[in-house]
């Protein structure tokens, strides 16, 4: 069955600090892979996506994501945080053909200033 | 472009009640999805459609029902609201590839 697993719920990263969110799938073909951002009351956002190719994606707002097919995992990473990140990041995934995302259940990212 | 536009933005109910959701795609998106967030569950998927076709269902009571107008718009009714269909209801649209936007919601409270 396809899944997506987020297993850190909270991060907490001071201002500046590097900054890696996990995010690991189960699924039997290559899937197609998003993350996306919530700000509290909003909707959500677009980070970055990957579907072939190059296994490193660059996104909006300084984000990064590597696709690593023997690890099963999508993880995102920002070199320096700002204050402003401070949301929830959402891993998800689909594949070609098929209209439905499986989400991942979230982590909330703190950034202390 | 405008983004996804969703109505209202907040929503309040009782049991029993029955409620419509709006959501107006990006244009010329011809796809529009629906999920449901809450804290216990996360996002599920409801439902999606195309063309005024539902093309794939979530695993969600028959309570919940969607459908497609001509010019993409869509909308989503929950009838006979439980208290545990309080959520913020998200819709999506979608152009040709996998690359979805959201709108910004409907927080639905029921009491």
């Amino acid at each position: 069955a396809q899944s997506v697993t987020q297993p850190d719920i909270h991060i907490t990263v001071s201002e500046g600090a590097s900054l890696e969110l996990r995010c690991n799938y189960s699924y039997g073909a290559t899937p197609y892979l998003f993350w996306y951002v919530q700000s509290p009351g909003q909707g959500l956002q677009l980070l970055l996506k990957y579907f072939s190719g190059d296994t490193l994606v660059q996104g909006i707002k300084g984000f990064e994501a590597e696709f690593k097919r023997s690890q099963s995992s999508f993880n995102l990473r920002k070199p320096s945080v700002h204050w402003s990140d401070a949301a929830e990041y959402f891993c998800a995934l689909t594949s070609s053909g098929t209209y439905k995302y499986i989400f991942g259940t979230g982590t909330r990212l703190k950034v202390l200033a | 472009k405008a983004g996804v536009t969703q109505t209202p933005r907040y929503l309040i109910k009782t049991r029993g009640q029955q409620v419509t959701l709006s959501c107006s795609p990006i244009s010329g998106h011809r796809s529009v999805s629906w999920y449901q967030q809450t804290p216990g569950q996360g996002l599920q998927f409801l439902f999606e459609y195309f063309s005024e076709t539902q093309r794939n269902k979530g695993n969600f009571p028959g309570r919940f029902s969607g459908r497609q107008f001509s010019n993409s718009r869509s909308e989503m009714n929950v009838s006979t609201l439980e208290l545990g269909d309080s959520a913020l209801y998200l819709c999506a649209s979608r152009l040709a590839d996998n690359e979805q936007f959201f709108g910004p919601g409907t927080r639905l409270t029921v009491l």
